[in-house]
């Protein structure tokens, strides 16, 4: 089966740095994304990261470590428009799958 | 920009009733997705396609039913709907499987 853990909530101020963990136990891995979903609306892409390292677009960045099972979503230059919740999603290629964790709601604050 | 559908956005219907909650795309994508999210909670895997004629249960048990006999076309279908399947259902498409886009959703309640 699979396992997806990511903090339930975090609050950062606007204009800083947070970073948002994501650990997982899956069989086989083929992927992690990240996405964003603001109150009642859908989920919208953010990041894939398929091979270790990080993976740089504006002011988000996200981190894989597939032989620790960990990844992390870093946001930058935190705006008042962040606040939202940031779903790790583990795909399964075997399946054609996304599993989604719990998602990690973010409030930005003045 | 992702061009997929889903309507209706609202559904407040009595127990027992049938519905249908469509959803379209109009970027060729062969694989599409039914999830189901309640407030605050994680997407749950309920249906999935690779194409046409092909449907497959997703990961969390669910009633309802779906049908692919076009490609843009991906429709579920609750036979009698009842209190317990009040949540926010999620269509998404994917070209390759895995960065997938999500329609806006249907927010039902059942009372």
């Amino acid at each position: 089966g699979q396992n997806i853990d990511q903090p339930t909530e975090m609050t950062a101020t606007e204009g800083a740095i947070v970073q948002i963990n994501c650990t997982y136990q899956t069989s086989g891995f083929n992927g992690l994304f990240w996405y964003q979903q603001h109150a009642g609306e859908a989920p919208t892409f953010l990041s894939y990261n398929v091979l270790d390292g990080l993976e740089e677009k504006g002011r988000f960045s996200s981190f894989l470590s597939r032989s620790k099972g960990y990844s992390y979503l870093l946001l930058k230059e935190l705006q008042m428009k962040d606040s939202a919740s940031y779903l790790c999603a583990v795909f399964t290629g075997g399946g054609n799958k996304l599993t989604f964790g719990t998602g990690t709601q973010l409030k930005v604050e003045l | 920009e992702a061009d997929i559908y889903q309507t209706p956005r609202y559904l407040v219907i009595g127990t027992g009733k049938k519905i249908t909650l469509e959803c379209s795309q109009t970027m060729g994508h062969d694989k599409m997705y039914w999830y189901q999210q309640d407030p605050g909670m994680e997407l749950h895997l309920i249906h999935y396609s690779y194409g046409v004629n092909s449907t497959e249960k997703g990961d969390l048990s669910s009633e309802s039913t779906v049908s692919r006999i076009r490609t843009e076309h991906f429709p579920l279908t609750l036979e009698s709907a009842r209190p317990s399947h009040t949540s926010q259902y999620l269509c998404a498409s994917s070209e390759t499987g895995n960065e997938q886009y999500f329609g806006p959703g249907t927010r039902l309640t059942v009372t």
